[in-house]
């Protein structure tokens, strides 16, 4: 299973923009990029996926470069709902998530 | 739309009993997950069902940890006997596809406590 790596944590201040980095160097052609969220005593919450184009949803941004080597999770406005761990997972054809340690976001006010 | 249930939410027992997990997904979800998750640590897969066949059990420790899905619905998830590093929260999945694109749906977890 091709893995990612992402800063153990980051800082932000409320209502600024986040870009929260991933890296999955070897990433293969058929693997998606999936970004889930766990807020504290919940389980992981989906976020947003992609797999060559960039994506937007509701909830944030996913930019893939174009390597496909890195992607960004991008949330344009943070609220102190948003912190929580963000895990960037690559997701073969089997659909099953391989979870890393993730990046936990502190938002202050 | 219901989500993910689990149940019990807590458990506390003593090391060498025995305790059972159930799932109930999303309906229509043919395909399941348990995840077991250690405080610090990302959720680490256990198990992978697809309808009532075993996708992936590569991770589970077998020979103390058992599931299940019979019917292709709802799943149950046992450890016998219990150790004390098995205290974790045990996270049931679900989702409607099978390929890389799949959304997974999670339910809130039973958190185990092992003395």
């Amino acid at each position: 299973d091709a893995k990612t790596t992402q800063p153990n944590s980051m800082e932000s201040n409320e209502e600024e923009p986040v870009h929260l980095p991933c890296n999955h160097s070897t990433i293969s052609g058929t693997d998606y990029i999936h970004w889930y969220r766990q807020l504290p005593s919940q389980g992981p919450e989906y976020v947003i996926h992609g797999l060559t184009s960039n994506v937007n949803n509701r909830m944030a941004s996913l930019a893939i470069a174009e390597d496909r080597k890195s992607s960004t999770l991008i949330l344009h406005r943070a609220t102190l709902r948003d912190a929580a761990v963000y895990y960037c997972i690559l997701s073969g054809n089997t659909g099953k998530l391989i979870f890393g340690q993730g990046t936990t976001l502190q938002v202050k006010p | 739309e219901a989500g993910v249930a689990q149940s019990p939410r807590y458990k506390i027992i003593e090391k060498r009993q025995s305790v059972a997990f159930w799932c109930n997904p999303i309906s229509g979800h043919a395909t399941l997950y348990w995840y077991q998750q250690i405080l610090g640590q990302g959720p680490k897969l256990l198990i992978q069902f697809q309808n009532n066949g075993v996708v992936d059990d590569s991770q589970l420790p077998k020979d103390r940890f058992s599931a299940e899905r019979l019917k292709g619905v709802d799943s149950t998830l046992k450890i016998q006997p219990a150790k004390l590093e098995d205290s974790a929260v045990y996270l049931c999945a679900s989702s409607s596809m099978t390929g890389g694109a799949g959304e997974l749906f999670f339910g809130e977890g039973s958190r185990l406590t092992v003395l």
